[in-house]
């Protein structure tokens, strides 16, 4: 089986602007969760994603949104970026809850 | 709620020696404990998990932790340790609730194996 991919691996993006990050969860995943990973805070929960529904939120700002679609792929965007907002961001899928949960490589996003 | 707390940011090792990384929780529920292995520019990796039955759990790259249910601990442990073991380290815990898990994170600990 693949496993988790993510794309793109490597972003670089001025501040102010949006960027979209995607995530193809492992063949029959339905639960995609994702992560922000920075050396001051660590690894930090954003969302989590079942059956196209957000089901599970962490504490970060509005700018902070994703998407998942029927096939379980799923998407997260940030808007209006901050400099604070560099950082390996990891997505992860599990069959149905986050339970044992599988890891993409991470996209490593910089804000200049 | 839940929480992970992993003692030591940064564990430093010789090559053959002991490894001992630790981790405390705590849970309102009976949980689900899991270490996770991330190496530089990679996603986290299971290295073993804790559901119910035996205590005493094996992993993979022989690794293995006990669940200690008095303590609210999880040790992670290796009798000896390679170069190769240089990584970081998160212990998780998840618990159920609503009908569905939530995993909640240690800080995390980088092991360093020195020659």
């Amino acid at each position: 089986k693949a496993g988790v991919t993510q794309t793109p691996r490597y972003l670089i993006k001025t501040r102010g602007q949006q960027v979209t990050l995607s995530c193809s969860p492992i063949s029959g995943h339905r639960s995609v969760s994702w992560y922000q990973q920075t050396p001051g805070q660590g690894l930090q929960f954003l969302f989590e994603y079942f059956s196209e529904t957000q089901r599970n939120k962490g504490n970060f700002p509005g700018r902070f949104s994703g998407r998942q679609f029927s096939n379980s792929r799923s998407e997260m965007n940030v808007s209006t970026l901050e400099l604070g907002d560099s950082a390996l961001y990891l997505c992860a899928s599990s069959v149905a809850d986050m339970y044992e949960q599988y890891f993409g490589p991470g996209t490593r996003l910089t804000v200049t | 709620a839940q929480s992970v707390t992993q003692l030591g940011s940064h564990v430093s090792v010789s090559e053959g020696a002991l490894v001992l990384l630790r981790c405390n929780y705590s849970s309102s529920v009976p949980p689900y404990l899991f270490w996770y292995v991330q190496y530089p520019n990679q996603g986290l990796q299971l290295l073993l998990k804790y559901t119910t039955g035996a205590t005493l759990v094996k992993g993979i790259n022989g690794f293995e932790a006990e669940f200690k249910k008095s303590e609210t601990s999880f040790h992670l442990t290796k009798p000896s340790a390679h170069m190769s073991d240089a990584a970081e380290y998160f212990c998780a815990v998840s618990e159920t609730k609503s009908g569905y898990s939530t995993l909640t994170f240690g800080k995390g600990t980088m092991l360093l194996v020195s020659p």
